[in-house]
């Protein structure tokens, strides 16, 4: 159990709709990561926040939205959803000490476009 | 310059045997180079860590090798066992631990 604790963990939905997917990082953890898995494809960077600020961006479309709360979790939220969003989104959390640089990952929530 | 490149895709391994992962990479400003391991249905785990300062780094029966002129580092898993069947992605990050950019991915399966 990596600590990580992202919600729903399964959701299916039809195309035009939105969905917002939450993540509770690890106790402590200030970054909150933000990953996009496609069948058979690797992991790609969608967003970073760090204690609510937005720190880095990477492949997130327009219509992807994110934000980081004051208690730390944060969510994602999926707009005007395209059969071609349909995969597996995981959050990462990490701390800068005492393990620099490790990403722990949640077990990730399915989303389904039909 | 961002990327990642991973090969084999996948690999078929004999249970006993040595799986050998390559990455390569185009950014020098890279500090920290960690393997992930994902077994289906779960999230990524740290696997093993190494710093370009290191050339090797053993934690049981995993060893990273890196390469730093070449920019290349590798994974090689030895006794691989069945259990070790998930799949892996080497990963780079600047500023030691921030903005990581993952390989694609290698599918090992290994044959008991």
């Amino acid at each position: 159990d990596s600590g990580v604790t992202q919600t729903p963990k399964h959701l299916i939905t039809a195309t035009g709709q939105r969905v917002t997917l939450r993540c509770s990082p690890r106790s402590g953890d200030l970054s909150v990561y933000w990953y996009q898995q496609s069948l058979d494809q690797g992991l790609q960077f969608l967003i970073q926040y760090y204690n609510g600020e937005e720190r880095a961006k990477g492949n997130i479309l327009e219509r992807f939205s994110a934000q980081q709360f004051p208690d730390l979790h944060s969510e994602l939220n999926l707009s005007s959803l395209e059969l071609g969003d349909s995969a597996l989104y995981f959050c990462a959390s990490s701390s800068r000490a005492p393990m620099l640089g490790e990403l722990f990952f949640g077990e990730g929530s399915r989303l389904t476009v039909l | 310059q961002q990327q990642v490149k991973q090969s084999p895709q996948s690999l078929i391994v004999q249970k006993g045997g040595i799986s050998i992962i390559n990455c390569a990479y185009e950014n020098t400003a890279f500090d920290y180079f960690p393997w992930y391991q994902q077994f289906p249905g779960k999230g990524p785990a740290l696997l093993i860590a190494i710093r370009p300062d290191v050339s090797e780094k053993k934690e049981g029966r995993f060893t990273i090798s890196f390469n730093k002129s070449a920019k290349q580092f590798s994974l090689h898993i030895m006794d691989s066992q069945p259990g070790d069947s998930a799949t892996y992605f080497c990963a780079a990050s600047l500023n030691y631990g921030q903005n990581f950019v993952f390989g694609p991915g290698t599918r090992l399966s290994v044959l008991p």
